[in-house]
């Protein structure tokens, strides 16, 4: 069936450091995925997305990795900040138009001063 | 532009009584999703409306769930009677057509039902 997991729930990161959220999704047939931000009382914050036609794409500070070899994306959060704390969310897309967006549970991503 | 704005924010029923959440969509996306997270566990698929359609409610937990979006604007999401299961976060979200549109999610309507 459709599922989207995430390795690790939570993450602890020192300032400044590089922070790398993992995901694994069990859809082959997956054609859109999406990193969603969730901060405390606020609704999923869009970070950044790719199409199963690619393999890495880039935003400010932020870099998606996909491998479907293996199922697996990732986020990469370059020089992580305070203000980068909050939940992260994979989720991803089938190819039709009518597909609806599957979540994974989310990993807390907290930062060290 | 407006974001995806829901309303209340906060609701706090007793089990058994009726509650009917809002949603307003960004301006022109014929897309409305209702997604719920209950216990800090995963973001849920409840239900997707093109514009005044049901395109999909597989995600709806039971008949005591009700989701409308008269006229292709606002949704309201109706719980009637509420159980306690039935807590958590519940979130709106739109997009514009294409499957490659990503949602934007509004703040959510925190559910308590005690």
């Amino acid at each position: 069936g459709e599922s989207v997991g995430l390795h690790l729930p939570t993450l602890s990161v020192q300032e400044g450091d590089n922070s790398i959220i993992n995901c694994a999704y069990s859809n082959s047939a997956s054609d859109y995925f999406i990193w969603y931000k969730q901060e405390s009382g606020k609704g999923p914050q869009f970070i950044i997305d790719i199409r199963s036609n690619m393999d890495k794409r880039q935003g400010q500070r932020v870099t998606v990795l996909l491998n479907k070899t293996v199922k697996h994306l990732s986020l990469q959060i370059a020089a992580t900040q305070p203000g980068d704390s909050a939940v992260y969310f994979c989720a991803e897309k089938g190819i039709s138009s009518a597909s609806k967006i599957i979540f994974g549970s989310g990993t807390r991503l907290s930062i060290r001063p | 532009e407006a974001g995806v704005t829901q309303f209340p924010s906060h609701s706090v029923i007793e089990k058994g009584q009726t509650v009917t959440l809002r949603c307003d969509p960004i301006s022109g996306h014929d897309n409305l999703y209702w997604y719920r997270r209950v216990m800090g566990k995963e973001i849920k698929f409840l239900l997707h409306f093109v514009k005044e359609s049901k395109q999909d409610e597989s995600g709806m937990p039971n008949n005591r769930f009700l989701a409308e979006r008269t006229g292709g604007t606002y949704s309201t999401l109706k719980v009637q009677p509420a159980e306690l299961e039935d807590s958590g976060v519940y979130f709106c979200a739109s997009s514009q057509p294409g499957r490659g549109s990503p949602l934007h999610f509004g703040n959510g309507t925190r559910l308590t039902v005690t």
